[in-house]
């Protein structure tokens, strides 16, 4: 199964400013998921990143609020923008689940607050 | 929402007992998972049950899925203190979108 490594692991930002997430794939992938996990809460997802095209956006998700890039396919990047205490959550990038058929391999996650 | 609601919320047991946990869901699923995840790290996959499979089992753990009743249920057995995390289950249809229910925190009493 695909190995993940994310950083950071946690950060505490302020209001106002922006986080960028690393997502590392050790072999390369179709389509990587963005989930966000708020406070004793389930994952929902944010967006599908495409290597070679925009990423695909959930319903209540925008890419200005999460910009995301897809370099290649071994890599990913979320930003999460202009953050307020409501974007304090943990963040997990996770690969596979092709046509739904397979397990989704999470990395460890990116616990973010913003203070 | 296809979301799936897992039931009970929260669960807590005797070492030693066995744990059940349902999910039900709202419309056709390609297949339906049940991650586990220990205290705010990433998911970990467990199981993987297909739409046209009824029982499904892997070590401890014995996932039945009713199409009919749109629900799943996961039956850990001999629970450990280690089994102590949060369980959700996931649900596929259509497209490559794993969707995940609300989980059930258990609780495994020493």
């Amino acid at each position: 199964s695909a190995v993940i490594s994310q950083k950071p692991s946690r950060d505490i930002c302020q209001r106002g400013t922006s986080l960028t997430i690393q997502c590392q794939v050790d072999s390369q992938v179709t389509m990587m998921f963005w989930y966000r996990q708020q406070p004793g809460q389930s994952l929902t997802l944010i967006a599908t990143a495409n290597q070679g095209s925009e990423a695909t956006y959930e319903s209540g998700f925008v890419i200005d609020k999460f910009p995301i890039s897809r370099p290649n396919l071994t890599f990913s990047t979320l930003t999460v923008s202009n953050l307020s205490p409501e974007d304090s959550s943990i963040y997990l990038c996770s690969v596979g689940g092709i046509q739904g058929n397979s397990p989704l391999h999470f990395g460890n996650g990116t616990r973010l607050t913003v203070t | 929402s296809q979301q799936g609601e897992e039931d009970p919320q929260a669960l807590s047991i005797q070492e030693g007992e066995n744990a059940t946990m349902n999910c039900s869901y709202k419309t056709s699923i390609n297949n339906l998972q049940w991650y586990r995840q220990n205290s705010g790290r990433g998911l970990v996959h467990l199981i993987l049950i297909r739409s046209n499979e009824r029982e499904k089992h892997s070590g401890r753990l014995r996932v039945t899925l009713d199409t009919s009743k749109k629900s799943s249920s996961l039956l850990i057995t001999a629970s450990r203190a280690a089994d102590t995390a949060s369980y959700f289950c996931a649900t596929s249809w259509g497209d490559d979108k794993i969707i995940f229910g609300k989980g059930t925190r258990l609780h495994i009493l020493p």
